[in-house]
Formats: structure tokens, sequence, C-alpha cells
């Protein structure tokens, strides 16, 4: 099935290093969504984007809808060993259900 | 306010059974989606529910099939299980089908066909 181009596909970083990872789409999106995903568990939502350009903040986390409606990308910034998973982008076009998912970026946070 | 739950956590089962995995919704969401997501993968769409009926799938053959009761919970069964159906199993919930309800997840059944 259709996954979205996620990348990095994984990043070691230090703790109080900033983050970014984008996605892109050859599709446009209404909406584009951010989640995290912990060992054994389901994706929790970060931050959702509704309308082009749309930048939107959730405490460390910034996460900005493309002009283009074909990309997002999520910063963190001064990250802290909780912040270590796998995030995923996702996508919803024009039907109002079904979710495109990326392939996940694994973040590993070093103390 | 009960989040999503998914039974059970984790199943084995042997190529060609079938198998039945159920989910409850959480409380006040009317609309169930279900996705299989593979080791190092992202998840992928199979199908939703929306007042017992589906209205939307994704790119899955008919052994995979569901079922939504009046209470919002839902079950997944899959027909002539395939090696390649071995995946964590999510479950997400959400209210209504407007754009800005978002849907939350459960934390997966891990199927594993031997």
């Amino acid at each position: 099935g259709q996954q979205l181009n996620q990348s990095p596909q994984s990043m070691f970083i230090q703790e109080g290093e900033d983050v970014s990872m984008n996605c892109t789409s050859s599709s446009i999106f209404n909406t584009w969504l951010w989640y995290k995903q912990d060992p054994g568990e389901g994706p929790v939502l970060l931050i959702a984007l509704y309308k082009a350009g749309e930048l939107t903040s959730n405490g460390r986390l910034t996460a900005q809808f493309g002009i283009t409606r074909k990309d997002s990308f999520l910063n963190i910034s001064a990250s802290i060993p909780s912040d270590v998973g796998i995030y995923f982008c996702a996508g919803r076009g024009g039907s109002n259900y079904k979710l495109t998912f990326g392939k996940g970026t694994l973040l590993t946070v070093n103390p | 306010e009960t989040g999503v739950t998914q039974s059970p956590t984790h199943l084995i089962k042997t190529r060609g059974q079938q198998v039945t995995l159920r989910c409850s919704s959480q409380s006040g969401h009317n609309t169930v989606s279900w996705y299989q997501q593979a080791l190092g993968q992202g998840p992928q769409f199979i199908f939703q529910y929306y007042r017992e009926e589906e209205n939307g799938r994704g790119n899955f053959p008919p052994r995979f099939s569901g079922l939504q009761f009046p209470n919002y919970s839902s079950e997944l069964n899959v027909n002539a299980l395939e090696l390649d159906d071995s995946a964590l199993y999510l479950c997400a919930s959400r209210r209504g089908t407007q754009d800005t309800n978002e849907q939350y997840f459960g934390p997966g059944t891990r199927l594993t066909v031997t």
C-alpha cells in the first residue's frame, strides 16, 4: 500500500539538541497529522494540521502544513530522553476517513 | 473517560486458520477504523465502520472483514491466514466523521502466523 516519504529513517542525538523531520507525498492532503509510537503501544496524536501554511505548536513540538499541501515537517526543541520513540506522519485526502502513514522516524536521545 | 481497548494482546495462529480481533471504542466515539502495521512500517488502513456499516476500505482482500455493534465496539475477522498477515493490528476510534474529530488508537493486537 501507499506510504508517505518520511525522513530521516532514524536519528541519534544528544539530550538538549533540536530535531527536525519531514514528510512528503505525491498527493495533496487536506490534513497532516504527527503521531508518536512507543514500543508495545498504539500511535499517540501529537499535532494535527488542517490548513496549508498552518504552523502549530504543542509544548516543545512545532509542526507545519506545507503550502503545496504535499509536505509537512515536525520540529522538537531541546530534546529530552522521554522523546525517544518512533514518530509517524500521516495525511488524509479528500475522503475523510483513510489515513496514509509514513514509515516512521526512529529517534534516540542520548542523555 | 476510557480509551480504546483491544483484545487479545497477543495471538499465535497457524496458516489457513481464521482469527477474530476485538476493539472497544473510546466513550462517545461512534466511528472505528482498523489498521495493519507490519514490523518496521507505518500503519496501513484496512477499513472504517460508521453506524454499523463499512464506509471506507483500503487495499485489503475480502478475507479481511469486520463488524460494528450497536455499542460501537468492533471486530476484525481474517480468514485463511497467511504468513504475511503477521503484524500489529490497530483499532482507532473517533466521534463522527468530521475532519477535525481525530482518531485515537488502541494498543493493538500482535498477531503471529506460523
